[in-house]
């Protein structure tokens, strides 16, 4: 069954570092997420993209944060200065089609980000 | 309260039993989906409920949505010890310029063996 790949699984990085969180998406989908979950905590939706473009994003979703699909395979997270409370899971999800009421993410397993 | 609050927040059951998730929401919805998560791992998708049914099944999943009470339920029956995980109700707002998911707190399902 066709699935999202994240990578990293785990990054550990020093507080004011950029990190790039990767993802390659199912390959025939055309709308692209980032969520990301505090350890304990909900699932946070931070932006979504469609057409090489963001068609919308959260307030947690700020200057710090890009994302980019540099090929056709795959999908980026940037945090250009990571701070403490940027750790957290980062999960990329995808789907195929917009179809209304039909809107089913495919998730990858994640990217855990801890920044000390 | 929040788009998306699940209770309770942590059920113990023994196999065999049902577990019965409820998620209450504010604001009127496209549709509402069930989603688990094992621990440490991603999101995947258990079943779709669109704002104009109220009841769906697949397998030993039952969801029942009352958009009057804005309210659903989640229920596993003949639970097994694999049913372990967090369960988390996601709903999609009924608004032409959104389709992002917002997750509620979820409910964490421990199953005895």
């Amino acid at each position: 069954e066709p699935e999202v790949t994240q990578t990293p699984s785990h990054q550990v990085t020093q507080m004011g570092q950029e990190v790039i969180l990767r993802c390659v998406p199912i390959s025939n989908h055309l709308y692209f997420y980032w969520y990301r979950q505090i350890l304990g905590q909900k699932v946070e939706f931070l932006v979504s993209f469609y057409n090489n473009e963001i068609s919308e994003k959260s307030e947690i979703f700020d200057d710090q944060f890009s994302v980019e699909r540099p090929d056709g395979s795959n999908f980026t997270l940037k945090i250009r200065s990571t701070k403490l409370e940027d750790s957290a899971m980062y999960f990329c999800a995808s789907r195929k089609t917009f179809i209304s009421g039909a809107n089913v993410l495919t998730f990858g397993a994640g990217s855990r980000l801890t920044v000390l | 309260s929040q788009q998306g609050e699940e209770d309770p927040q942590a059920l113990s059951i023994q196999e065999g039993e049902n577990a019965t998730m409820n998620c209450s929401y504010k604001t009127s919805i496209n549709n509402l989906q069930w989603y688990r998560q094992n621990s440490g791992r991603g999101l995947v998708h258990l079943i779709l409920i669109r704002s104009n049914e109220r009841e769906k099944h697949s397998g030993r999943l039952r969801v029942t949505l009352d958009t009057s009470k804005k309210s659903s339920s989640l229920l596993i029956t003949a639970s097994r010890a694999a049913d372990t995980a967090s369960y988390f109700c996601a709903t999609v707002l009924q608004s032409y310029n959104t389709d992002k998911l917002i997750f509620g707190t979820g409910t964490r399902l421990q199953v005895f063996p």
